[in-house]
């Protein structure tokens, strides 16, 4: 079974720091893709990024950076220097090749104060 | 381009009432899924068209939800009759291909049975 786990309910931090969302995964597949949702107030899921099984390598995009380390089946997303509109649910998924069963973790909510 | 467009935004009925959703996917997106958001939790597929074909309806709770994908563009989504325990935001989603694929979501409907 698929499952995505987020221990972090909320996360505060104030504008400027480095904050990290963890994600934890169990699965069967040999090969799975991951990825990070950002859910903004207005409540659409946007998409951040997609990485699959088989490329461990970390990705860094502009203020945001991703750890995929399958020896701990952990996939942990950086904000660097946070901002206000950083404040949202985030969410990370476990999608499977042979299907489509696309688990989400429950989210964590990131709030950035000024 | 345009997004995944969802109707109505919010929708507020009695239990045992029913209410359907509309979702028009971006256009030529093949696979158009169906989410059930509650309340602190990540989203929950619920249904999964490609084309017009079901693929994936395995957590649909039939005996009160039913969708359909007509001429596989866009879908309605219907609940009947409703119970306390629909009460959630309903996202419809699409992806140009099949597995694991990016995902794009609609604001969603936000359903409240009273």
């Amino acid at each position: 079974a698929q499952k995505v786990t987020q221990a972090q309910t909320e996360i505060s931090v104030v504008e400027k720091e480095d904050v990290t969302l963890d994600c934890v995964y169990e699965t069967r597949d040999t090969t799975y893709y991951l990825f990070w949702y950002k859910q903004p107030p207005s409540g659409e899921l946007v998409f951040l990024i997609r990485r699959n099984s088989f490329d461990e390598q970390n990705e860094i995009s502009g203020r945001y950076s991703w750890n995929f380390q399958k020896s701990t089946s952990s996939f942990n997303f950086t904000i660097t220097a946070s901002q206000v509109v950083d404040s949202a649910v985030y969410f990370c998924a476990l999608g499977s090749y042979n299907n489509n069963d696309m688990r989400f973790g429950a989210g964590t909510r990131l709030t950035v104060k000024p | 381009e345009a997004g995944v467009a969802q109707s109505p935004r919010y929708k507020i009925i009695e239990k045992r009432q029913s209410v359907a959703f509309w979702c028009n996917p971006i256009s030529g997106h093949a696979t158009l899924y169906w989410y059930q958001q509650i309340l602190g939790q990540g989203p929950k597929l619920l249904i999964q068209f490609q084309n017009n074909g079901v693929v994936d309806d395995s957590q649909l709770p039939k005996d009160r939800f039913s969708a359909e994908r007509l001429k596989g563009v866009d879908s309605t989504l219907k609940i009947q009759p409703a119970k306390l325990e629909d009460s959630a935001v309903y996202l419809c989603a699409s992806s140009l291909g099949f597995r694991a694929e990016k995902l794009f979501f609609g604001s969603g409907t936000q359903l409240s049975v009273l």
